[in-house]
C-alpha cells in the first residue's frame, strides 16, 4: 500500500468552476499535511497546510482533513485557467521528518 | 528573503561519472531535505540534514550521499552514475525540520545521464 494516494488525473473543470481534489494516506499518527502545487517543468510550491481535523481556508483555496478516515482534500473555487498545474498531496509520517507525496493530479481549467 | 537557490540548474552527464549538485537554504533555515522526481516514481525522499547531520535517509543506494555545511548549505553527491538517474533533484529547506513545519522548494537541478 503506498503511504499517500491521490484520485487519478487529469482532472479537467470550466472556468469558474470547483476543483475537488482527494489524497488519502497510510500511517494514522501522521500529523502534517501539505498540498503543493507544480507547474510544469518548475518546482512544487506550497498552496496550503493543515494539522487540525476540519476545514481552513485561504482565498480560494480550502483544505479539509478527517483524521479519523486517513483523509485530506483540497477544493479550488472560481477555478482560473491559472490553476492549471498538478497539485501533489504531501504527509509528513508519525515521528518521520520526510515528506512522502502522492503521485499528483493533473489540474486542467478550460476557458 | 531570497529562496532557496540550487546550482547547476541543468547537467548533462555520462553512464559511470559521478555528480555534486548544490543547495542554498533560505537564510536561517539550517534544515535541508533532498528529493528526486522522476515521471514514473513521483517525488521521493532522499535524505534530510540538519546541523550538519544527517538525520533522516530514504530508500536510495549508497551511490546516493549528502553532507550539509556549519552555514547550513548543502551538497549531494552522486556516484557512479546510471540511466535511471536522470531525474530532478529538489531540495528544499526549512526552519528547523519541525514536524509541523513547511518545507520550501527549490528550482531543481536536472539530470540527464546519457
Amino acid at each position: 500500500q503506498k503511504e499517500v494516494e491521490q484520485n487519478s488525473g487529469p482532472l479537467s473543470v470550466p472556468e469558474g468552476a470547483i476543483a475537488s481534489l482527494n489524497c488519502t494516506y497510510s500511517d494514522r499518527g501522521s500529523q502534517s499535511f501539505f498540498w503543493y502545487r507544480q507547474y510544469s517543468g518548475k518546482s512544487p510550491e506550497l498552496i496550503m497546510f493543515i494539522y487540525s481535523n476540519g476545514d481552513k481556508e485561504d482565498g480560494r483555496f480550502t483544505a479539509q482533513l478527517n483524521k479519523a478516515s486517513q483523509y485530506v482534500s483540497l477544493l479550488i473555487r472560481d477555478s482560473q485557467p491559472s490553476d492549471s498545474a498538478t497539485y501533489l498531496c504531501a504527509v509528513v509520517p508519525s515521528n518521520d521528518y520526510k515528506l512522502s507525496f502522492g503521485a499528483g493530479t493533473t489540474v486542467t481549467v478550460r476557458a | 528573503k531570497a529562496g532557496v537557490t540550487q546550482t547547476p540548474r541543468y547537467l548533462i552527464k555520462t553512464r559511470g561519472q559521478q555528480v555534486t549538485l548544490s543547495c542554498s537554504p533560505i537564510s536561517g533555515h539550517r534544515s535541508v531535505s533532498w528529493y528526486q522526481q522522476t515521471p514514473g516514481q513521483g517525488l521521493q525522499f532522499l535524505f534530510e540534514y540538519f546541523s550538519e547531520t544527517q538525520r533522516n535517509k530514504g530508500n536510495f543506494p549508497g551511490r546516493f550521499s549528502g553532507r550539509q555545511f556549519s552555514n547550513s548549505r548543502s551538497e549531494m553527491n552522486v556516484s557512479t552514475l546510471e540511466l535511471g538517474d536522470s531525474a530532478l533533484y529538489l531540495c528544499a529547506s526549512s526552519l528547523a525540520g519541525q514536524i509541523q513545519e513547511t518545507q520550501y522548494f527549490g528550482p531543481g537541478t536536472r539530470l540527464l545521464v546519457l
